[in-house]
């Protein structure tokens, strides 16, 4: 059983538009919550971590949010540029673990 | 470059071959972990080396999977009598020590079973 889902699971949408990801999580008690970016074909790169204390990371363009109380989380990314084209996947860490469990991704098409 | 780097990229093998995979962490990085990624879906994880010592291994790692940390330092992943079913990404990853760390991840090897 998937412990982390994702939605959509995949999303088009043209340059210089705003988007929101979506992350459902039943992990717990969780360490913190990752997203990270992953270009076809190459290793995924993280974005942004957040512990369970934490409601809300930026990096750049990137957002990431986190409600404890829905185990939902949110990566909201602005202005999106075609280099945006990628999968997001969301990532849990589970307390006292080392071990991540990942989501399936959403793939995301940036058009002209 | 100082990023986790693995080798070969990719790789084409016959059914019942083995292959052996290498992965290089970042330098300081005494934690080391290997993923499976098959399409579609996100990395699964596959065991983790704490410095030389293999700490842990997924039920995913069958008889036929076996991952070497002799000196700390690289891994190798070999896989014995490959089978179709393990055409996949495998991606390698490392990390300081503690769990709050970052994995950061090289850019995996494909691997196509035919």
């Amino acid at each position: 059983k998937n412990q982390v889902e994702q939605s959509p699971q995949s999303l088009i949408i043209l340059e210089g538009k705003n988007c929101t990801l979506q992350c459902n999580y039943t992990v717990s008690p969780f360490s913190n919550l990752r997203w990270y970016k992953q270009d076809t074909g190459r290793g995924p790169v993280s974005l942004t971590i957040m512990t369970f204390s934490e409601n809300t990371k930026s990096n750049g363009r990137y957002t990431a949010t986190l409600d404890a109380d829905t185990k939902q989380s949110s990566l909201h990314i602005t202005a999106s540029q075609l280099s945006d084209s990628a999968s997001y996947i969301c990532v849990m860490r589970g307390a006292g673990s080392y071990q991540l469990t990942f989501g399936k991704g959403t793939k995301l098409s940036v058009i002209p | 470059d100082t990023g986790v780097s693995q080798d070969p990229r990719h790789k084409i093998t016959k059914r019942g071959q083995n292959v052996t995979f290498r992965c290089d962490p970042i330098s300081e990085h005494n934690r080391l972990y290997w993923y499976r990624q098959t399409l579609g879906q996100g990395p699964e994880f596959l065991t983790y080396f704490q410095n030389e010592a293999q700490l842990e291994k997924s039920r995913l790692l069958s008889d036929r999977f076996s991952a070497e940390r002799p000196k700390g330092s690289f891994s190798t992943l070999e896989i014995q009598r490959t089978e179709q079913g393990d055409s996949a990404m495998y991606l390698c990853a490392s990390s300081l020590d503690g769990g709050s760390y970052e994995q950061y991840f090289g850019p995996g090897t494909r691997l196509t079973v035919t």
